[in-house]
């Protein structure tokens, strides 16, 4: 079965240093999306990116992040600045088609841990 | 604002039973997706059902059921004849019907014992 692939699998950085995790979606699929989870809390949306553009972003993506997908099969996810409060578990997910019952396909995700 | 609350971080079940996991919400739509997604261990979150809002009847995946109960904003995840393999953080998630933004419970843990 198709997967979404997420490298790396854990990072840790230093704070203030520029992070960018790395997501490979399912090949056929046109409509992508980066969630968080800081520890013991919610999975977070993120932002929503098809035909090279943001679609949807919540106030958690502020001017710190911004997405990329900077050729046909990889779509990035860049932390310019990072903060303490930054880590956290980054899932990154694609789908054929937006709305509707779609569930998307999910990553194993990449933990990022600031220090 | 749309909010899941799952109220039990964790569970265990004996292989071969049956476990009931919690989830409510809370939404002003009328319309919309609920969803259980399934993650095991150092693995890739996995869909593992979906119902959508208009439907009366219960959705069914094999040994996955769920209860909606659309007025009380609740929506169980039954597992029935449970394996060792379903050993995993289940996530409750909402999705209005138009729109990417998937809203997550906090997840439940479910260990199933041997």
């Amino acid at each position: 079965e198709p997967e979404v692939t997420q490298t790396p699998s854990h990072q840790v950085t230093q704070m203030g240093q520029e992070v960018i995790l790395r997501c490979v979606p399912i090949s056929n699929h046109l409509y992508f999306y980066w969630y968080r989870q800081i520890l013991g809390q919610k999975v977070e949306f993120l932002v929503s990116f098809y035909n090279n553009e943001i679609s949807e972003k919540s106030e958690i993506f502020d001017d710190q992040f911004s997405v990329e997908r900077p050729d046909g099969s990889n779509f990035t996810l860049k932390i310019r600045s990072t903060k303490l409060e930054d880590s956290a578990m980054y899932f990154c997910a694609s789908s054929e088609s937006q709305g509707g019952n779609y569930g998307y396909t999910f990553g194993s995700g990449t933990r990022l841990t600031v220090v | 604002a749309q909010t899941v609350t799952q109220s039990q971080p964790e569970m265990s079940v004996q292989e071969a039973e049956t476990v009931t996991l919690s989830c409510t919400y809370d939404t002003s739509e009328n319309n919309y997706y609920l969803f259980w997604y399934k993650q095991p261990p150092s693995r890739q979150m996995i869909l593992v059902i979906r119902q959508e809002a208009y439907k009366q009847q219960n959705a069914t995946e094999n040994r996955f059921s769920v209860n909606f109960q659309k007025a009380a904003k609740s929506f169980s995840l039954k597992i029935s004849d449970s394996q060792l393999g379903d050993t995993a953080m289940y996530f409750c998630a909402f999705r209005k019907l138009i729109g990417n933004q998937f809203y997550f419970g906090t997840g439940t843990s479910l260990t199933v014992i041997p």
